[in-house]
């Protein structure tokens, strides 16, 4: 049973590039919840999609946006980096938004540095 | 602004000991709580989750929940050198399972 799939899991950019970043979520699961850690922080959550629509989104601005695929995996696309967005991107899904006996499972990750 | 506070670290103790880790949070509607384990350079790995008001325990974790208090933590019996770990309490908002507010964790060190 596969879980949570994430790449790349390290990536360099300079600022004002884009990025995107991809997630495969465990079999079985429906839902993707993308987060942004940094360094000593917990994970800040950005956006969640399901049925191939962002249903909930947190204070990020607009610079981050995503995409999910019928086959429920799913893309978050970073333009006009800054040097702030160096962070660990977690990827996490879960079966059925809003449902409360459907805890989180997190990849490991993709390790985005600006330079 | 929803807030989930960890007590500050870190957090000692000697290999066999009971770890007590702490979170409050500030949502009072908040519906269910949880401790995920991460590992330096890794993703977070979830440990135990809770919904209602008391003990949960599953194998040497023990999660409280205390929601007049808004208070949840978590046990760990017989500590292990392989629980050195950061120690994240989560908690979901209202409806929205996927939605969680993360604490900034608590780092923990079991000394052999």
């Amino acid at each position: 049973d596969a879980g949570v799939t994430q790449s790349p899991t390290h990536l360099i950019k300079t600022r004002g590039q884009q990025v995107t970043l991809r997630c495969s979520p465990k079999s079985g699961h429906d839902t993707v919840s993308w987060y942004q850690q940094a360094l000593g922080q917990g994970p800040q959550f950005i956006f969640q999609y399901y049925e191939e629509e962002e249903r909930q989104r947190g204070n990020f601005p607009d610079r981050f946006s995503g995409h999910q695929f019928p086959n429920y995996s799913s893309e978050l696309n970073v333009n006009a980096l800054l040097l702030g967005d160096s962070a660990l991107y977690l990827c996490a899904s879960s079966l059925k938004s809003g449902a409360l006996n459907s805890p989180l499972h997190f990849g490991n990750g993709t390790r985005l540095t600006v330079t | 602004q929803k807030e989930v506070e960890q007590n500050s670290g870190p957090l000692s103790v000697p290999e066999g000991a009971i770890a007590s880790l702490n979170c409050t949070y500030s949502d009072r509607g908040s519906q269910s709580f949880f401790w995920y384990r991460q590992y330096s350079g890794k993703s977070p790995e979830l440990i135990m989750f809770i919904y209602s008001n008391g003990d949960k325990e599953d194998g040497r974790f023990t999660a409280q929940l205390n929601k007049a208090s808004q208070y949840v933590s978590l046990l760990i019996r017989d500590s292990q050198p392989s629980d050195s770990a950061t120690y994240l309490c989560a908690v979901n908002e209202r409806g929205a399972n996927s939605k969680l507010t993360f604490g900034k964790g608590i780092t923990l060190s079991v000394r052999p």
